[in-house]
Order: C-alpha cells, then sequence, then structure tokens
C-alpha cells in the first residue's frame, strides 16, 4: 500500500537559513508526488510535483524537490528561508484505486524566527 | 474566479443536528473529492466521485452522505452530528489524468458543541 512519511512534525530555522522538509514514501508503482502548502485558515496549494520526468523539480516560492527513487524519498528545500513561508507543508503521493486519490502525509509546520 | 468554492466557510452547530456542506468546481474536472483534517492537521480522505459516481469510500460513518448532481458539484450532508464530526472539511478536484494535483478549496470549519 502506498502512504508519505513526513519526518518531524516541526522544524524551525532563522530567516535566510536553508530550510530541509523530509519526506520518505512508500509505493509499489512509480509514483506521483507532490508537495502542498497550507497558510493559516486557508486551502492547500501545490508547491510541485514529480510526474516521472526529471527528478529534481522546481516549484513555486523558490522551493524545490529531488526524487530520490534508491532512498524513497521526495525531501523538500529552499536556499533561503522568508518569514512568509512559516506554514504547514505537506508531501503527499497519488494513487489509483479504481479512481486517483491523494494520501498525505502529516504535515510538517514550518517556523521562520526573525 | 474561484476553482473550488466550499459553502459555509465556518459551521456552528449542536450535537444532533444534520447540515450540510455545499462544494462546486469550475475548472471542468472529472473527480471530486472530500477530506477532513483534524485538530492535529492530519488530512484523510473521505469519498471520491468521479462523474457523479462514487468510486472512492473510506470508511467513514453512514452519517455522511456525499452527493454529486453534477460534476461539477459535490455535497456532504452529515447527520445526527457528533462532537468527533468538528474537524475542517476541504472539498477538491481533480481531472481524471494520473499525475495531476488536486486543487483544494478554502475548507468548512464545522464545530459541534
Amino acid at each position: 500500500a502506498q502512504s508519505v512519511t513526513q519526518l518531524g512534525s516541526h522544524v524551525s530555522v532563522s530567516e535566510g537559513a536553508l530550510v530541509l522538509l523530509r519526506c520518505n514514501y512508500s509505493s509499489s508503482v512509480p509514483p506521483y508526488l507532490f508537495w502542498y502548502v497550507q497558510y493559516p485558515n486557508q486551502g492547500l496549494q501545490l508547491l510541485l510535483k514529480y510526474t516521472s520526468a526529471a527528478t529534481l523539480v522546481k516549484g513555486i516560492n523558490g522551493f524545490e524537490a529531488e526524487f530520490k527513487k534508491s532512498e524513497t524519498s521526495f525531501h523538500l528545500t529552499k536556499p533561503s528561508a522568508h518569514m512568509s513561508d512559516a506554514a504547514e507543508y505537506f508531501c503527499a503521493v497519488s494513487v489509483h484505486t479504481g479512481g486517483f486519490k491523494t494520501i498525505f502525509g502529516a504535515g510538517t509546520r514550518l517556523f521562520v524566527k526573525a | 474566479d474561484t476553482a473550488v468554492s466550499q459553502t459555509p466557510k465556518y459551521l456552528v452547530t449542536q450535537m444532533g443536528n444534520d447540515k450540510s456542506i455545499k462544494c462546486e468546481q469550475n475548472l471542468g474536472h472529472d473527480t471530486m473529492y472530500w477530506y477532513k483534517q483534524d485538530s492535529k492537521k492530519f488530512l484523510k480522505i473521505m469519498f471520491s466521485y468521479n462523474n457523479k459516481e462514487l468510486i472512492i469510500n473510506e470508511t467513514v460513518p453512514n452519517r455522511f452522505s456525499p452527493k454529486s448532481p453534477d460534476k461539477a458539484h459535490l455535497n456532504l450532508h452529515i447527520n445526527s452530528l457528533e462532537l468527533g464530526d468538528s474537524a475542517v472539511y476541504f472539498c477538491a478536484s481533480s481531472p481524471t489524468t494520473g499525475g495531476v494535483e488536486a486543487f483544494f478549496g478554502q475548507g468548512t470549519r464545522l464545530t459541534v458543541v
């Protein structure tokens, strides 16, 4: 069965520091992988996605993620954190079980310190 | 134009009541979903509809009944509300094609008192 594990429910970085949010997946077939961001009291917004093309995927707001099949990982990074990056981040995998459904990780709350 | 819109945004109601949440998407997508986000931010899929047909039902109590009058709408009706139903409910839609992300509504915060 497909699943997603996000390591660390909370991550705190200083403004300007590297952001690294970890995600590992489990899938018996080549996965479709996504990172979403959720700002307080809002819905989810797509940051980026992997769909078996380039393994390094660039998204919005300076974020990128690298698909590593050997490590079953899809970690999200940003070279320099900004205060506005503080939010909840979700890694997700899309699976086909009669229809496509998106399974989410538990989320990682990113705090950015001034 | 809002791609996926839900109403109401907030809903406070007493235990035992029946309530509905409406969802509409103007993206032309074939598939729509309901997700529940609990107080710990965990997102769990509840239902998925494709062209008005139920295709995924994830062990949800039968007090929850989705209804899709057409492929642009997916409403959620909840009977006999319980305290544990308090959560944020998100509607989403996506094309049938795999590998395409789901687009989410802004959520409905349901509080049962």
